[in-house]
């Protein structure tokens, strides 16, 4: 157990709706990541926030959006989804920013299918 | 090219075999690289990471990073059923920026036939 907490563990939704997928990261990890892993695309980067202020941007898409509140959950906002959004969502967490250690913990992951 | 190349396989092998996974890169800035072990349907866990080239060993696990050639190995010895899992290389830039982030190979799929 990484100590990240994914919820929920799976989700099946219609074309065009939104969805929010929620983190816990470790206790005392200020760092969130989300990852986006397809079959196709492998594990792509996302978004990065560092104690509530967003630190880096990957290959996000507008549809989609983040935020990390102040006890440092986040959540990842899809909407408008296609099928193509389909895919393993994972969260990780680190104890510092980018410019810390290289160990990242990563969730359970949220599966999410697009129907 | 994409940034990171890694072979998906799948990679099969006997129980007790030497396995040898492979990445290679084309960013010559990147100078932290890391191994992740992904089982089935779980998130990735960290394996090993190296800085820079060399070589860093944990128990039956090796890994190689030859920056020359912009290609990292990791090396299983006496593999076990347990080590069937997709293995996933993993490197990043050095401190600062948006490149702080770490970029990703496809991972290989290994099974370890018993």
């Amino acid at each position: 157990d990484s100590g990240v907490t994914q919820t929920p563990k799976h989700l099946i939704t219609a074309t065009g709706q939104r969805v929010t997928l929620r983190c816990s990261p470790r206790s005392g990890d200020l760092s969130v990541y989300w990852y986006q892993q397809s079959l196709d695309q492998g594990l792509q980067f996302l978004i990065q926030y560092y104690n509530g202020e967003e630190r880096a941007k990957g290959n996000i898409l507008e549809r989609f959006s983040a935020q990390q509140f102040p006890d440092l959950h986040s959540e990842l906002n899809l909407s408008s989804l296609e099928l193509g959004d389909s895919a393993l969502y994972f969260c990780a967490s680190a104890r510092g920013g980018q410019n810390s250690g290289n160990t990242i913990y990563f969730g359970e992951g949220s599966w999410l299918t697009v129907v | 090219q994409k940034e990171v190349e890694q072979d998906p396989g799948p990679l099969s092998v006997p129980e007790g075999a030497i396995v040898s996974l492979n990445c290679t890169y084309s960013n010559s800035a990147f100078q932290y690289f890391m191994w992740y072990r992904q089982y089935s349907r779980k998130g990735p866990e960290l394996l090993m990471y190296t800085y820079s080239s060399g070589n860093k060993e944990d128990g039956r696990f090796t890994a190689q990073v030859d920056k020359s050639s912009k290609y990292i190995s990791l090396f299983i010895r006496d593999s076990q059923p347990s080590d069937s899992a997709t293995y996933l290389c993993a490197m990043r830039e050095n401190y600062g920026g948006s490149q702080g982030n770490l970029i990703f190979g496809k991972g290989t799929k290994l099974s370890v036939k018993p």
